[in-house]
This record gives structure tokens, C-alpha cells and sequence, in this order.
């Protein structure tokens, strides 16, 4: 199987429970933040995202929080199936001339029955 | 069929060897990425191009060498293995104005 999880920091939870994975970014002239999951076998999968001149945004089951002055990122998972068993990346928009998105290292959320 | 097709999806070669992984997408995106994927480590930028005349190198890009023959088509290729090149690759494309990325499956190359 995919072996991506390895080394990663790990957040298990039951089934039914909340999960919130943090996230912290590098460049505070980042202006649009993404959340991606990827599961064994698959490339990364769009979650939700939210641009800079936002705190909050939400979508089904999942909220993402956006703290500036910290640099921070959060990803909420409301009612955790086991399906959402997955590593999860945030990623930033640089900006700029290049544009690019950088990643984070990524959570494994494993989900128990 | 998929967005953004990655072949092959699986590949052991022998060091030394030159490899192409190729990658073509249905989304009419300017814009294709090579990232690649080590434990730990997250996804890291080989090659881009915004488009068919335009490359430019990420930030590990020695080693490796990247044709965008066509706007659809973008292949990455490991001109003589070595062993630290194991890892999973991934494409993506992304469209002008817009922020998110499209990834491909991965190949999954094994150098020894």
C-alpha cells in the first residue's frame, strides 16, 4: 500500500467525533489556502479552501479556520467516518510572479470503528 | 476518464537508467506541475510550466528534465537513475485564475 503516512504526525479519533487538524504556514503574504486529502493509492483530492480576507469557511462536514496573525490553518471534521482515514495536507498560495502552492508535511487521521 | 492521467502508474528501474513518466490531461489547464512525494517529507515542486513554450524549475530539480509537448501533455524524465529518485511522482494541472490544483494518480518509481 502507499506509504506516504509514514512519519507523519498521526491524529486518531473515534468514529462520530469531531477532528480538527492544525496546520501552520510559512508566508504571511499568502493569499489563498487549500486542504487536500489523499487516500492509499491516490493522488491528493481538493477538500475546501478560503482566501486570505477570510476567517471561516464552510462546506459539507468539513470547516476550515484561517488565523492570520499566528499563521495558522485549521481543518474541522464534523461526525468522522471511516471513510475520512486519509493524510491530510494544507497548502498555501505564494503569490506573487510565481504563483505556486506549497505544501505541508501532511496528518494521518485514522479513524477508529 | 480521469482528468489528469499519469503513466505508468508503476515502474522498477535499474540505476543508470533513463525513464520517462508521462502525464496528459483532459482540462484544457495552462498550467502543469511535477511534484514529488517522499514519506514525510510532503509533495515537492521538480518542474512547471505555464505553458507549451514556458519551463521552469522548482525546487529539486536536478536530475530531472521535463518536455511540454503539447498544452495537454507534460512528461518528466530521470535521465540516469539513481536510487534516491524512489518515490511517488505526481502531475497537476491548474487553470488560469484559478487557485487549486488537479493531481494525477502518481507513479510509483522504484530505482535499484
Amino acid at each position: 500500500g502507499e506509504s506516504v503516512g509514514l512519519h507523519l504526525p498521526t491524529l486518531s479519533v473515534q468514529e462520530g467525533d469531531n477532528s480538527i487538524i492544525n496546520c501552520a504556514y510559512s508566508n504571511s503574504a499568502s493569499d489563498y489556502f487549500i486542504w487536500y486529502k489523499q487516500e492509499s493509492g491516490k493522488g491528493p483530492q481538493f477538500i475546501i479552501d478560503i482566501r486570505s480576507n477570510m476567517d471561516k469557511r464552510q462546506g459539507q462536514r468539513v470547516t476550515v479556520l484561517l488565523n492570520k496573525t499566528v499563521k495558522h490553518l485549521s481543518l474541522q471534521i464534523a461526525a468522522t467516518q471511516p471513510g475520512d482515514s486519509a493524510v491530510y495536507f494544507c497548502a498555501e498560495n505564494m503569490g506573487g510572479a510565481t504563483n505556486k502552492l506549497i505544501f505541508g508535511t501532511g496528518t494521518l487521521l485514522a479513524v477508529q470503528p | 476518464d480521469a482528468d489528469v492521467t499519469q503513466t505508468p502508474r508503476n515502474r522498477i528501474t535499474k540505476t543508470g537508467k533513463r525513464i520517462m513518466l508521462e502525464c496528459s490531461q483532459t482540462k484544457g489547464h495552462d498550467r502543469m506541475y511535477w511534484y514529488r512525494q517522499d514519506p514525510g517529507l510532503g509533495l515537492r515542486l521538480i518542474y512547471y510550466s505555464f505553458d507549451v513554450k514556458d519551463i521552469n524549475k522548482g525546487e529539486i530539480s536536478d536530475g530531472y528534465s521535463v518536455s511540454r509537448q503539447a498544452q495537454a501533455k507534460f512528461s518528466l524524465s530521470l535521465e540516469s537513475a539513481i536510487p534516491n529518485q524512489t518515490a511517488l511522482y505526481f502531475c497537476a494541472t491548474r487553470g488560469a485564475g484559478n487557485y487549486g490544483y488537479t493531481f494525477g494518480s502518481g507513479t510509483r518509481l522504484t530505482v535499484v
